[in-house]
């Protein structure tokens, strides 16, 4: 079964502060990882999409790293502001599953002043 | 780029009452995506259009839950009768097609409660 688990539930952090947030995933076979972003009251909107080959990809303030043999990938937020503040949801795709994606629970970011 | 247009924002029905919401999808992109998001929980595809055509509706609960995309464009998803645990909120998405290295784009959903 398609699962991806993420970790920390939660987490709270000081402005200005950096932060790592983990996702391990058991999807097969493995086409892609998302993170996304997904502020209180909005749909999800895409920060990285990384596949088999990529090991890290940048997007701004936030850093993404994938490890395809241990099926890790964490979301490196350097410099973190009160914008932040958000739920971070990754989520992968299998490359049979027609662009069906497998969804992480999130981790809820809270980023205080 | 308009973005994926969701109606209505929030919705307060009673139970066994029915609900519909409304969604437009990004101009061009033939695959449309319907999730169910509880608090606290990523989200749960319920159905995927490609063009007016169901590509997968395997977790769509059918003996309350209809959707449809007749001109493959808009799309409308029902609830009748509803349940108090279908208290979440209703997600649109779409994608340029159903290839996996797509994004697929997110509206900014329908809050349902049900009381």
């Amino acid at each position: 079964k398609n699962q991806v688990e993420q970790s920390p539930q939660s987490l709270i952090i000081l402005e200005g502060k950096n932060c790592t947030l983990q996702c391990n995933y058991t999807v097969s076979p493995f086409s892609n990882l998302r993170w996304y972003k997904q502020d209180t009251g909005r749909g999800p909107v895409s920060l990285t999409i990384m596949t088999f080959s990529e090991n890290t990809k940048s997007n701004g303030r936030y850093t993404a790293t994938l490890d395809a043999d241990t099926k890790q990938s964490s979301l490196h937020i350097t410099a973190s502001q009160l914008s932040d503040s958000a739920s971070y949801i990754c989520v992968v795709s299998a490359t049979n599953a027609g662009n069906m994606l497998t969804f992480g629970g999130g981790t809820r970011l809270m980023v205080k002043p | 780029e308009a973005g994926v247009a969701q109606s209505p924002r929030y919705k307060i029905i009673e139970k066994r009452q029915s609900v519909a919401f409304w969604c437009n999808p990004i101009s061009g992109h033939a695959t449309l995506y319907w999730y169910q998001q509880i608090l606290g929980q990523g989200p749960k595809l319920l159905i995927q259009f490609q063009n007016n055509g169901v590509v997968d509706d395997s977790q769509l609960p059918k003996d309350r839950f209809s959707a449809e995309r007749l001109k493959g464009v808009d799309s409308t998803l029902k609830i009748q009768p509803a349940k108090l645990e279908d208290s979440a909120v209703y997600l649109c998405a779409s994608s340029l097609d159903s290839l996996a290295k797509n994004i697929q784009y997110f509206g900014a959903g329908t809050r349902l409660s049900v009381l």
